[in-house]
């Protein structure tokens, strides 16, 4: 069984700081990783995709992705009160097997 | 923009009635996905699609079957609905080549059976 885990949070951050959002993955096979937000109420939007080790930033928003150790995380830097959602975590093996996904973190940032 | 849309933001339906969930993709897209989310559960995937006529089974497919009879439409269908498919429902699609697989989501379905 394919699985990833997330905390589910809330994970609580003043406005102006960094949320590190973090998941593992168990199988080893994987190829693709994504992040998507969730607000209440809303479906998945897509923020990143990373598909090899290291860091990938657009905006704010840092992916890092460390394959041997199953984990990847997300950083979002000057956290503002608009970010607060809940955070996917999504793994696939390849481009034709379906999106895995963790339960969420819950993101809170605090004015 | 890849454009995927569900045909109804809210449903009430009765227990015991047949239900069609319906999701159209605007982008040529290959695969196609519904996944079902709860609270605490996450989403949970139900039926995928690689390409028109096939099917394959999620992680919770009793209950429910599928059609994808043409490309961009793929279809959830509630055989008897039951309470406990009241639920939120997400379809998603998922283009396979040039390297890019990341997956869009409709608006989704929360339907209610009483």
């Amino acid at each position: 069984q394919k699985e990833v885990e997330q905390n589910s949070g809330p994970l609580s951050v003043p406005e102006g700081a960094i949320a590190s959002l973090n998941c593992t993955y168990s199988d080893r096979g994987s190829q693709s990783f994504f992040w998507y937000r969730q607000y209440s109420g809303k479906s998945p939007e897509l923020i990143m995709s990373i598909y090899s080790n290291g860091d990938k930033e657009d905006g704010r928003f840092t992916a890092q992705l460390n394959k041997a150790s199953q984990y990847v995380s997300l950083l979002i830097r000057d956290s503002q009160p608009s970010d607060s959602a809940t955070y996917l975590c999504a793994v696939s093996v390849s481009g034709n097997t379906p999106l895995v996904f963790g339960k969420g973190t819950r993101l809170s940032v605090i004015a | 923009d890849v454009k995927v849309t569900q045909s109804s933001r809210y449903l009430v339906k009765r227990t015991g009635e047949k239900v069609f969930l319906e999701c159209v993709q605007d982008m040529d897209h290959e695969n196609m996905f519904w996944y079902r989310q709860d609270p605490g559960l996450g989403l949970r995937l139900i039926y995928f699609s690689y390409d028109v006529k096939m099917k394959e089974k999620g992680d919770i497919p009793e209950g429910y079957s599928v059609s994808r009879e043409k490309k961009e439409r793929f279809s959830l269908i509630l055989e008897s609905a039951s309470t406990n498919q009241t639920s939120m429902y997400l379809c998603a699609s998922r283009v396979v080549t040039g390297g890019f697989t990341e997956a869009f989501f409709g608006q989704g379905t929360r339907l209610t059976v009483v």
